[in-house]
């Protein structure tokens, strides 16, 4: 059974960092490509990053360009979304998502993880 | 990007009803486009990939059509479970976007 688990939120102040880690199980994260997603509180989703399944490319919605990180452990089994320079709009539940072997849809979701970003 | 305007924003419905709920690109998703389901505080669940091939355990009253910048979500005859909400994916072209989402919502 594929899982997906995300941690690593919590509250920071603008500005800061933090670091969240998304552990597979039931399949091999080299196999296929993954994402990041969120969702601010009482609003849509909102795609944010991409790692294609051999890491050799990497995509990223504008607002977080230069700010977040996508990156991949295949001894851990673990993605990860490195988030500096927070800001307030930053704030909202963080899934990590998998995608479907062939062309891209997303199949499988974590259960999200809470970054609330205030001062 | 490509914009997803989808509708209506809420849908009011009784059980047994057959539900319709629209998405249209911006430019061409070709059949890129999938349809999740979520419920609060929930993440999202794969219905409907590639326009309209249903996901391995979704029940059959949903379906799906559509290509290149128009499509649709049907659910047949809603049920009690069905009252969500839900979003269409484009994921053609990069950065992956979703409709607003559709409210259904118990009449």
């Amino acid at each position: 059974e594929v899982q997906l688990v995300e941690s690593g939120g919590g509250f920071v102040q603008p500005g800061g960092s933090l670091r969240l880690s998304c552990a597979a199980s039931g399949f091999t994260l080299s196999s296929y490509s993954m994402d990041w997603f969120r969702q601010a509180p009482g609003k849509g989703l909102e795609w944010i990053a991409y790692i294609s399944s051999t890491a050799s490319t990497i995509y990223y919605t504008d607002s977080v360009k230069g700010r977040f990180t996508i990156s991949r452990d295949t001894a851990k089994n673990s993605l990860y979304l490195q988030m500096n320079s927070l800001r307030d709009e930053d704030t909202a539940v963080y899934y990590c998502a998998k995608e479907k072997a062939g062309p891209p849809t997303i199949e499988e979701w974590g259960q999200g993880t809470l970054v609330t970003v205030s001062s | 990007d490509t914009q997803m305007t989808q509708s209506p924003s809420t849908l009011s419905a009784s059980v047994g009803d057959r539900v319709t709920i629209t998405c249209r690109a911006s430019q061409s998703s070709g059949r890129l486009l999938a349809w999740y389901q979520q419920k609060p505080g929930k993440a999202p669940t794969l219905l409907i990939y590639k326009a309209s091939l249903l996901e391995s355990g979704v029940p059959s009253r949903f379906s799906g059509s559509g290509s290149g910048t128009e499509f649709t979500l049907t659910i047949a005859s809603l049920q009690p479970d069905d009252f969500a909400t839900y979003y269409c994916l484009q994921s053609f072209t990069y950065p992956y976007t979703f409709g607003q989402g559709t409210k259904v919502e118990i009449k």
